[in-house]
């Protein structure tokens, strides 16, 4: 069965500082992945998707960046964190067109 | 750009309470709609994926209903329990791509 985590859960960070976000599948092959950002009161957004390795695509300007330097992990990162980056992370895959299976999320603070 | 849009935005009911809300969607270019459940501290769980106009799933107390011509979707939860108490989202996919576009969701709280 697949399995898809995330680390770290929690995460307090001062403002100007990097940031790195690791997500990992396991059980699947070639999947999609995708990170997804709640800000406080708001929904799910889209921030990055990736259909393949090396293969990102960017849903909304900001000063995160994904990476995929593996078939199965899909990589958050930021050189220098904003107070607007506090939210909650989520890291998601799917087959193809299938439904998406979620990660247990990484709650950032920024300070 | 599409637009999923989600109401109320929270409801609290009694439990034994059937209760039920909407999912609004661009009804042109239609793929594919999905509910998801979201409690607390957890990930988001996939409910449904519902495709077909005039679609109907089940899963227990819950069932979705879609209405694709004119861009609506129900969830409906019969009898709610304490344990139903959750955020439901639904999403739909911009373009045909698995690109979800997510409602801000509905907030469900039930009280014992």
């Amino acid at each position: 069965s697949q399995t898809i985590h995330q680390w770290p859960a929690t995460l307090v960070q001062p403002v100007g500082s990097p940031l790195s976000l690791e997500c990992t599948v396991e059980g699947t092959s070639n999947p999609n992945l995708y990170w997804y950002r709640q800000a406080a009161g708001r929904g799910l957004q889209l921030l990055f998707y990736s259909v393949g390795i090396g293969q990102i695509s960017s849903e909304v300007p900001q000063n995160l960046s994904a990476s995929r330097p593996q078939d199965r992990q899909f990589i958050l990162s930021s050189k220098k964190l904003l107070l607007s980056d506090s939210g909650f992370y989520l890291c998601a895959w799917s087959e193809q067109f299938g439904e998406q299976f979620f990660g247990p999320g990484t709650r950032l603070t920024v300070l | 750009i599409l637009n999923v849009e989600q109401s109320p935005q929270s409801l609290h009911v009694q439990e034994g309470d059937s209760t039920n809300f909407t999912c609004s969607f661009p009804s042109s270019n239609f793929y594919a709609l999905h509910w998801y459940r979201w409690e607390t501290a957890k990930s988001p769980e996939a409910l449904f994926v519902m495709t077909l106009n005039g679609d109907e799933k089940k899963k227990g107390r819950i069932s979705a209903t879609l209405n694709t011509k004119e861009g609506y979707s129900y969830l409906y939860i019969k009898g709610s329990q304490p344990e139903d108490s959750a955020t439901y989202l639904c999403a739909s996919p911009s373009g045909a791509t698995n690109k979800l576009i997510f409602g801000t969701g509905t907030l469900l709280a039930v009280q014992p």
